[in-house]
């Protein structure tokens, strides 16, 4: 399978602990994106690199989150000190930059599920 | 800022029905616009895409969506529902100006349902 992978699929945490997600995009693809998405509601921009440059943080990140993509590959989300508030789908996407940034063409992974008890 | 509001999170339609899921974007200048559909836990996969070429733009699985300027709107639409349509339907803005890096602005989502 050659698509965007996410792992965990499901993470359920206690108020408090830190969680870590991770992103495998599409081997190709230069920029990778982090969104998050809560129940009924459509997918929020976070953050996005571009190989291993983050570009572009949203104010939804807090303090309490950050993300890498030390080699330009991989890239990881790690919440610390997690709250409630924290519940949600976090999607990951990647592109091209010569053909997805203008054109939106977004690849999608499945998503890293989020429960904080 | 500018946003996109689809109108109606739930959409129930008979098979072999019409279509039509609405959205509307806000901008002085037109964006980029895009439908985005998430099967049940599964990743959005882009349906089709409107980057200031044709106005009328045709899609996978038989959908198609109208750019408006005038209305400001691009719904959705497909001529007769399938089954496998049942999904969760994002319409999402690339706003002007365009490079902003792939920071799409998502609708809240239409939840489509299909009767038998």
């Amino acid at each position: 399978d050659t698509g965007v992978s996410q792992d965990p699929r499901h993470k359920i945490t206690k108020r408090g602990q830190n969680v870590t997600f991770r992103c495998d995009p599409i081997s190709e693809h230069n920029r990778l994106y982090w969104y998050r998405q809560t129940l009924g509601q459509g997918p929020e921009f976070l953050t996005y690199f571009q190989n291993e440059a983050q570009l572009e943080k949203s104010r939804l990140l807090s303090d309490r989150f950050s993300a890498e993509r030390p080699k330009g590959s991989f890239s990881t989300l790690e919440i610390q000190r997690t709250e409630q508030g924290d519940s949600a789908m976090y999607l990951c996407a990647s592109s091209l930059i010569t053909t997805g940034w203008l054109s939106g063409e977004l690849f999608f992974g499945e998503g890293s599920r989020l429960t904080v008890l | 800022a500018q946003s996109v509001t689809q109108l109606g999170s739930h959409v129930s339609v008979s098979e072999g029905a019409l279509v039509l899921l609405r959205c509307n974007y806000s901008s002085s200048v037109p964006p980029y616009l895009f439908w985005y559909v998430q099967y049940p836990n599964q990743g959005l996969q882009l349906l089709l895409k409107y980057t200031s070429a044709a106005t009328l733009v045709k899609g996978i699985n038989g959908f198609e969506a109208e750019f408006k300027k005038s209305e400001t709107s691009f719904h959705l639409t497909k001529p007769s529902a399938h089954m496998s349509d049942a999904a969760e339907y994002f319409c999402a803005v690339n706003p002007f100006p365009y490079n902003q890096g792939g920071k799409l602005i998502f609708g809240q989502g239409t939840e489509l349902s299909v009767k038998p």
